[in-house]
């Protein structure tokens, strides 16, 4: 019963490093998302996929791609890293239907340093 | 101003006290409502959802309040695993399903 998993859950890079976190879901949700999470602050929104074979921009997606590579897998690439990215990172996933409240589903985070 | 706002606390209070978390958003046009639960170093997860209503999760409380646009959480007889960060979660409206997070607020139940 894995949920939502993600891949590195560490990770250092030196500035203008690139890297890929990988995300993957088995509930068979439609939508996935990618947010950051930093201190003080709420989880923001980078990018999310509401169904396989799209992608759209959230609150902050500056700097980030991303790739919905199928219906489980949702990635996100770094193409140049700087210090600011240095966050938590939490991928998510949601059903979409008839019921009006979704909750989304959070996969473990992936702690990124940016040096 | 922040679109969903919370004390950051922290609220420390002994076990099996009653605490009471508010939380307010901006957007009056905001459709769903959730209070989402987050240990230290972990992710966040559904505690409940909050109905116009208000709704009843064994000993947690949701309340809405749509005309001054707050939100609020009881939890009674507070234990010792209740100590995390509440997080206050507002659906924006239109669009799709996108999830406007408070930045928490942190409680700690000590013995």
């Amino acid at each position: 019963n894995a949920g939502v998993t993600q891949t590195p859950k560490f990770q250092v890079l030196k500035t203008g490093q690139s890297m890929t976190l990988q995300c993957a879901q088995d509930m068979n949700h439609n939508s996935m998302y990618w947010y950051r999470q930093d201190p003080g602050m709420g989880l923001r929104l980078i990018y999310y996929s509401a169904s396989e074979g799209t992608t759209d921009k959230g609150e902050v997606p500056n700097g980030y791609n991303v790739s919905r590579l199928n219906k489980r897998e949702f990635s996100l690439r770094l193409e140049s890293a700087a210090p600011s990215q240095t966050s938590v990172y939490f991928c998510a996933s949601s059903g979409t239907g008839a019921r009006r409240n979704q909750p989304q589903h959070f996969g473990d985070g992936t702690r990124l340093s940016i040096l | 101003r922040k679109e969903v706002e919370q004390d950051p606390g922290p609220f420390n209070v002994p076990e099996g006290a009653t605490v009471a978390f508010n939380c307010t958003y901006s957007n009056s046009a905001s459709q769903s409502f959730f209070w989402y639960r987050q240990d230290c170093r972990k992710e966040p997860k559904l505690l409940m959802s909050v109905y116009s209503s208000g709704n009843e999760d064994g000993r947690f409380t949701a309340q809405l309040n749509r005309a001054s646009q707050y939100i609020s959480l009881l939890i009674r007889d507070s234990k010792l695993s209740d100590s995390a960060t509440y997080l206050c979660v507002v659906k924006r409206p239109g669009g799709y399903n996108k999830l406007i997070f408070g930045a928490g607020t942190r409680l700690a139940v000590h013995p």
